[in-house]
């Protein structure tokens, strides 16, 4: 069964950096479109970026461009989101979810939980 | 960007009846790239319709999925307890970013 498992959540102030990472496991992930989507507490689904197989394809929702940065490292089957100059509407689950067929999204990691607050 | 808006908000209905769910997109969704999401309290959302219309592995036969250009459907045709849910479609047109819907509660009547 493919498992996805974030790790890297947690509390920082605003203005602040963190580093999501995301261990993929029981398929072939290089060759597999890989994003982030969030979820504020109470609220709906947010996409927020997405990666290519080789990595040299990458996009950002709007409010994210130029603060964070979504890579990865095929050979440890890992998806990252560095996340710099973070504000409080950054609080959110953030799911690392595997690309799927016609733009879905199937498979779906936990969760970790991201608080940007003071 | 395209914006989905699902109606409605919420939805009471009892178990064994039958569950119709809409999505309007502000503009035609390209190519039937449309899908359907399951989301629990507490848990992840599950993908279960693809292609506005093809069930996701594992899915019930009672899911279904309808609709082209701008308007989409998800159907549960006889409701089991544990369908009772927030539902969420979801876009991916020629290009990003994916958009969801602001979803449906499904409750129980």
């Amino acid at each position: 069964e493919v498992q996805l498992v974030e790790s890297g959540g947690g509390l920082v102030q605003p203005g602040g950096s963190l580093r999501l990472s995301c261990a993929a496991s029981e398929f072939t992930f290089s060759t597999h479109w890989m994003s982030w989507v969030r979820q504020a507490p109470g609220k709906g689904l947010e996409w927020v970026a997405n990666i290519k197989q080789d990595g040299g394809d990458k996009s950002y929702v709007d409010s994210v461009k130029g603060r964070f940065t979504i890579s990865r490292d095929n050979a440890k089957n890992s998806l990252y989101l560095q996340m710099n100059s973070l504000r409080a509407e950054d609080t959110a689950i953030y799911y690392c979810v595997r690309g799927g067929p016609r733009g879905s999204f199937d498979y779906w990691g936990q969760g970790t939980l991201v608080t940007v607050s003071s | 960007e395209i914006v989905l808006t699902q109606s409605p908000g919420t939805l009471s209905l009892s178990p064994g009846e039958r569950a119709t769910l809409y999505c309007r997109a502000s503009q035609s969704v390209s190519s039937s790239y449309l899908a359907w999401y399951q989301q629990k309290p507490g848990q992840a959302p599950r993908l279960l319709i693809y292609g506005a219309s093809s069930r996701a592995t594992g899915i019930p036969d009672r899911f279904s999925g309808s609709g082209s250009g701008t308007d989409f459907t998800l159907t549960i045709s006889r409701l089991e307890p544990e369908d009772f849910a927030v539902y969420y479609c979801q876009q991916y047109g020629s290009s990003v970013p994916y958009t969801f819907g602001q979803g449906t509660k499904l409750e129980i009547k």
